[in-house]
């Protein structure tokens, strides 16, 4: 599996955008970039998911290199709710075009100050 | 619309016990997967299951196994529990399989093996 790479920790103040890093150099044709959240005592949280293009949902943006070995996970305006363990995974499909999984790599944490 | 559910939320058990956690998926959704959280190893992937099949499994020994009904539930089961199995496991469903579709998790269940 194509491995992702993320800083350990970040951190933010609150109300300004925050942008998350993520290098995935072995990236392959098929694999979908996801990025998943998860909160202390939760499960992850899904956050937005792309191929190529830029996507935009009401939680963030995602902003992925023309030659795709990384991309950005963008929060416009970061709260106190979204300190959290932010994942980026890359989504590979087996042979057969239907079975997928997802390899979680360690995560960036996420602090936001007042 | 009801998410995922995961029951027992907390289980505390003895080594060399089973184990049997469920999972009952978004309705409407037909693919299950499941990993185990750990402190030290991370999310790791365990198996997952599409129209009562497992389509895919990960690196885990045969003393883990699952099985999905028709109804999408899935449970899954731990035989001769170890000390090192002390873990979150957490549930996920989708609506279909493939690598372009969001996965939504449940809050997992905590095992505890003494």
């Amino acid at each position: 599996d194509a491995k992702t790479t993320q800083p350990n920790s970040m951190e933010s103040n609150e109300e300004e955008p925050v942008h998350l890093p993520c290098n995935h150099s072995t990236i392959s044709g098929t694999d979908y970039i996801h990025w998943y959240r998860q909160l202390p005592s939760q499960g992850p949280e899904y956050v937005i998911h792309g191929l190529t293009s830029n996507v935009n949902n009401r939680m963030a943006s995602l902003a992925i290199a023309e030659d795709r070995k990384s991309s950005t996970l963008i929060l416009h305006r970061a709260t106190l709710r979204d300190a959290a363990v932010y994942y980026c995974i890359l989504r590979d499909v087996s042979p057969t075009g239907t079975a997928s999984k997802l390899t979680f790599g360690t995560g960036t944490r996420l602090q936001v100050t007042l | 619309k009801a998410g995922v559910t995961q029951t027992p939320r907390y289980l505390i058990k003895t080594r060399g016990q089973q184990v049997t956690l469920s999972c009952s998926p978004i309705s409407g959704h037909r693919s299950v997967s499941w990993y185990q959280q750990t402190p030290g190893q991370g999310l790791q992937f365990l198996f997952e299951y599409f129209s009562e099949t497992q389509r895919n499994k990960g690196n885990f020994p045969g003393r883990f196994s699952g099985r999905q009904f028709s109804n999408s539930r899935s449970e899954m089961n731990v035989s001769t529990l170890e000390l090192g199995d002390s873990a979150l496991y957490l549930c996920a469903s989708s609506p279909r399989q493939g690598n372009n579709s969001p996965l939504h998790f449940g809050n997992g269940t905590r095992l505890t093996v003494t």
